[in-house]
C-alpha cells in the first residue's frame, strides 16, 4: 500500500530563512506527489504536484519541490520564509495507481517568527 | 469558475441527531471525495462517488454514515444518530473526469464543514 511519512510534525524557522519541510513515500510504482497547504480554519489548496515529468516541481507562494526516487523523497523547500507561511502543509500520494484516492500524511505544522 | 463550495461550514447537532453536509463541485468536475479530519490530524479518506455512483466507500463507518451523489444537485454526506466522537471537520474535493491516462488528477478541495456534536 502507498504511505507518505512525514518527519517532523513542526518546524520552526525565523522569517527569511529557508523552509525545509520533508516528507518519504513508499510505493510499488512511480507515483504522482503532492504538496497541499491548509491555514487554520480553511480548507486545502494545492502547492505543487510530480506527475514524472521534471523532478523539481516549482508551486506557487515561490515553494518548490525535489523528487528523489533513491531517496523515495519529495521534500519542500523555500528559499526564504514569510509570515504568511505559517499553515499546516501535507504530502499526499494516490492510494494506487489509478489515482483517484488520496493518502494524506500526518502533517507539518509550520511556524514563521519575526 | 467558483470553487468548491460545502455548506453549511459550522453545523451544531446535539447527540443522536442527524447531521447532513453538502458539496458542490467544481463546474466540469465530475468526482467527488469526502475526507474528515479529526483535530490535530490529517485527513482521512472516506468515500469517493462519481455522479449517481458510489465508486469507493472504503473509508466510511460501516454504520451511520453515507453518501450520495444525485444526477442533479449537491453530494450529500448524511451522519445519522451523531455521537461525540462524529465531531470533526468534513472536507470535500473534486476533480475533472478522467481521459485515458494514469496520472492523477489533483483535487481541488473545499473550505470544510465543522461538525460539533454537543
Amino acid at each position: 500500500a502507498q504511505s507518505v511519512t512525514q518527519l517532523d510534525s513542526h518546524v520552526s524557522v525565523s522569517e527569511g530563512t529557508p523552509v525545509l519541510l520533508r516528507c518519504n513515500y513508499s510505493s510499488s510504482y512511480s507515483p504522482s506527489l503532492f504538496w497541499y497547504v491548509q491555514h487554520p480554519n480553511k480548507g486545502l489548496q494545492l502547492l505543487l504536484k510530480y506527475t514524472s515529468a521534471a523532478t523539481l516541481v516549482k508551486g506557487i507562494n515561490g515553494f518548490e519541490a525535489e523528487f528523489k526516487k533513491s531517496e523515495t523523497s519529495f521534500h519542500l523547500t523555500k528559499p526564504s520564509a514569510h509570515m504568511s507561511d505559517a499553515a499546516e502543509y501535507f504530502c499526499v500520494v494516490p492510494r494506487d495507481n489509478y489515482g483517484q484516492n488520496f493518502v494524506f500524511g500526518p502533517g507539518t505544522r509550520l511556524s514563521v517568527l519575526p | 469558475n467558483a470553487g468548491v463550495m460545502q455548506n453549511p461550514r459550522h453545523l451544531v447537532r446535539r447527540r443522536g441527531q442527524e447531521a447532513r453536509l453538502r458539496c458542490s463541485p467544481m463546474k466540469g468536475h465530475s468526482h467527488v471525495y469526502w475526507y474528515r479530519q479529526l483535530p490535530e490530524e490529517g485527513l482521512k479518506f472516506m468515500v469517493y462517488l462519481q455522479k449517481e455512483n458510489i465508486i469507493d466507500e472504503s473509508g466510511m463507518p460501516k454504520e451511520r454514515f453515507s453518501a450520495e451523489f444525485p444526477k442533479e444537485g449537491p453530494s450529500i454526506l448524511r451522519i445519522q444518530q451523531v455521537v461525540r466522537g462524529d465531531s470533526a471537520a468534513y472536507f470535500c474535493a473534486s476533480s475533472p473526469r478522467r481521459t485515458g491516462t494514469t496520472n492523477s488528477y489533483e483535487q481541488y478541495f473545499g473550505p470544510g464543514t465543522r461538525l460539533t456534536v454537543t
